[in-house]
């Protein structure tokens, strides 16, 4: 199956530092989506990215498709952006393999 | 409009049990899919329901079934419930076509004891 790593699985940073998390992907996939995960468990979707680039705010983020990665850019870092960020694919048949992800601390 | 909605909030069984989460899909979603996370890891797919059927199945035991019904909304059943299948358990909605944008619900954290 589609094997999907994430980078760095830990990351610290102070308050108004950017900082760009890696999605690797072992296959070609139809679906590729961020999300950060807040400390109540909920998945907040940010992008839906297959390919090409998105920005919302202060964040963006990149899917080379043909080189099977993906980046999330994050910057003027805040503390609410603390939490987990995953990396999900998905493969032909609708279902989605989610990364181990990245934990982001931001610091006042 | 709504998002995605699951109950309970928290649950707490014991051994051996059975347990059922519910899961209402997000306004015009009509494809439901189940994940389990375990503390410190991704999410991993237990199944996925379209047209009232199980479309698609990940690595998981026949403990785990599951419904959908007519209004699209889901149940997600454990059986013989084991002190592993503690974790947050979430559902996800989406639009039938495979590969569109999947969007979770706020899940719901079984504890086995």
């Amino acid at each position: 199956g589609i094997q999907v790593e994430q980078s760095p699985p830990d990351l610290i940073l102070q308050e108004g530092a950017n900082s760009t998390l890696r999605c690797n992907f072992s296959d070609s996939v139809n679906n590729l989506q961020w999300f950060h995960q807040n400390p109540w468990g909920q998945l907040i979707n940010l992008f839906y990215i297959p390919s090409g680039t998105k920005q919302n705010g202060r964040l963006s983020a990149t899917t080379v498709a043909t080189e099977r990665y993906s980046l999330l850019y994050i910057s003027s870092s805040q503390t609410t952006d603390s939490g987990v960020y995953f990396c999900a694919v998905g493969g032909s048949q609708g279902n989605l393999i989610f990364g181990k992800g990245t934990k982001l601390s931001v610091k006042p | 409009d709504a998002g995605v909605t699951q109950s309970p909030t928290h649950l707490i069984k014991t051994r051996g049990q059975q347990v059922t989460l519910r899961c209402s899909p997000k306004s015009g979603h009509d494809t439901v899919s189940w994940y389990q996370q375990a503390l410190g890891q991704g999410p991993q797919f237990i199944f996925q329901y379209y047209e009232e059927e199980e479309r698609q199945r990940g690595n998981f035991p026949d403990r785990f079934s599951g419904h959908q019904f007519p209004n699209y909304s889901s149940e997600l059943n454990v059986n013989a419930l084991l002190l592993g299948d503690s974790a947050l358990y979430l559902c996800a909605s989406s639009p039938q076509d495979r590969g569109r944008e999947q969007y979770f619900g706020p899940g719901t954290r079984l504890t086995v004891t």
